[in-house]
């Protein structure tokens, strides 16, 4: 959605790659979350960052996956040795401002196939 | 623990009113309503926050019933625009900040001429 850039908009990677997706948000959103989404279901929480640093993590599956945004912008999620299991649509999103009451603007996703 | 949605699927004529459920085990705080079409993005719609009130935006509005963990929504007179697939996310008591939603796993809406 406008607002938050994801490239690439597919990627098809064999199994035990590595891959690495990028979310691009426009400034002054200092909240970046991560999320996945499987066919047919809701997205599922990754991870988030408040600023430069992760502050939850705790929706990573395993330690093949690592994210980073080193100056507190674009956010860089990270898959090593990636499995058919890891194939979804990775949805970055930003919230549009620091109060609950803000909802979530989705970027279009990075569609992840293993083959 | 994820919130379950109902019904899963629904189709409609054009004109007819739905009402979508979205039901938690926990305490709910927050509750986030996105619409998805096909190979696009969640769009945001409404949010919902605890004291049991109720949100209009044109002809959807929602409503949340904290004493039944519940909120639903509600598409009144359907437009062709309307389908897709609805997702509640529910999120913890946070005033300010980040704050991560669990989603439910969806309610198709399909909305036939």
């Amino acid at each position: 959605g406008a607002g938050v850039s994801q490239t690439p908009s597919n990627k098809v990677t064999e199994k035990g790659k590595y891959v690495e997706l990028r979310c691009d948000p426009i400034s002054g959103h200092t909240a970046l979350y991560w999320y996945r989404q499987s066919l047919g279901q809701g997205p599922e929480f990754l991870i988030y960052f408040q600023g430069t640093g992760a502050a939850d993590d705790s929706g990573l599956p395993n330690d093949r996956f690592f994210a980073v945004r080193p100056e507190g912008s674009v956010s860089t999620l990270k898959i090593q040795r990636t499995e058919r299991g890891d194939s979804a649509v990775y949805l970055c999103a930003i919230r549009r401002g620091r109060d609950r009451k803000y909802g979530y603007t989705f970027g279009s996703g990075t569609r992840l196939t293993v083959v | 623990q994820q919130p379950v949605q109902s019904p899963q699927a629904v189709i409609l004529r054009e004109g007819e009113d739905a009402v979508i459920n979205c039901s938690s085990s926990k305490a709910l705080y927050s509750v986030h309503w996105y619409r998805q079409k096909h190979g696009e993005a969640p769009v945001f719609l409404m949010i919902l926050l605890k004291g049991g009130e109720q949100k209009g935006h044109e002809k959807i509005s929602a409503s949340f019933n904290e004493k039944k963990q519940q909120s639903s929504l509600y598409l009144t007179a359907s437009q062709l625009s309307y389908s897709g697939t609805y997702f509640c996310g529910t999120g913890g008591w946070i005033i300010q900040g980040a704050q991560k939603l669990v989603f439910g796993q969806g309610t198709r809406l399909t909305i036939n001429p």
